[in-house]
């Protein structure tokens, strides 16, 4: 089975609007993080946001929000107030595993965000 | 944030010859770090986990002797592929675990990528 789930391959969303992608997990370790990643053209990945599978509350940094679901096991990513330099790929990811276990990341196939002025 | 640093960024080479992808850590040391391949509109897959001063592990149907990883230092891992053919043509990513005071224990960095294509 698919550890990670993304199953929008491609948005569009007008500048200074807010979109949310879809993620959904699969485990069956209590002890899991969950990451998003942005990769634009140029190819480097550039880490958003992460949530631990402890965590009480939603991780949020700056227009970056992760509404997590931990019974329904998803992870969407939401993006306040989108920007043209928004447009990219985003990969959502997951860790398994102890805090101090750092190894196996799955990553999702991406969802390609378009942002139109 | 902590920095990634690949070399070189793109490298086209000939069927039957080795290509070596330098992965460093500019201003942090990293015990661990991780090589990934991605195929054009695919996503990544992790191929091996590089740790300081042993050997690497391989994920299942990643073969060693043609993927070499030598992790020398604490900011320097390498990906030599030994005998490339035009399926290797890939982009190589590296990342590195960010340890020590002050950081999350989360944080992991990614390197741009290499750019491979075998002829």
């Amino acid at each position: 089975a698919q550890k990670i789930t993304q199953t929008q391959p491609g948005m569009f969303v007008q500048e200074k609007e807010a979109v949310t992608l879809d993620c959904t997990y699969d485990t069956s370790d209590p002890s899991y993080g969950l990451f998003w990643y942005k990769q634009p053209s140029s190819g480097e990945m550039i880490f958003l946001i992460y949530q631990g599978s402890y965590d009480q509350q939603n991780a949020t940094e700056g227009r970056y929000s992760l509404n997590f679901q931990k019974a329904r096991k998803s992870a969407n990513l939401v993006i306040s107030a989108s920007q043209l330099g928004d447009s990219a790929m985003y990969f959502c990811a997951m860790r398994e595993g102890s805090r101090d276990n750092f190894n196996k990341f799955y990553f999702g196939s991406g969802t390609k965000l378009n942002v139109k002025p | 944030g902590a920095v990634v640093s690949q070399h070189p960024s793109r490298v086209i080479c000939k069927s039957g010859t080795s290509v070596k992808i330098e992965c460093r850590s500019l201003d942090f040391q990293a015990t661990t770090m991780f090589w990934y391949r991605q195929f054009p509109k695919q996503s990544l897959m992790l191929m091996a986990t590089s740790n300081e001063g042993s050997k690497a592990t391989y994920e299942q149907g990643v073969e060693k002797d043609k993927f070499l990883i030598n992790h020398a230092s604490l900011t320097l891992s390498t990906l030599t592929v030994t005998s490339a053919h035009p399926e290797d043509s890939s982009f190589y990513i590296c990342s590195a675990r960010v340890t020590g005071a002050g950081t999350r224990f989360y944080e992991q960095y990614f390197g741009p990528g290499t750019r491979l294509t075998v002829t």
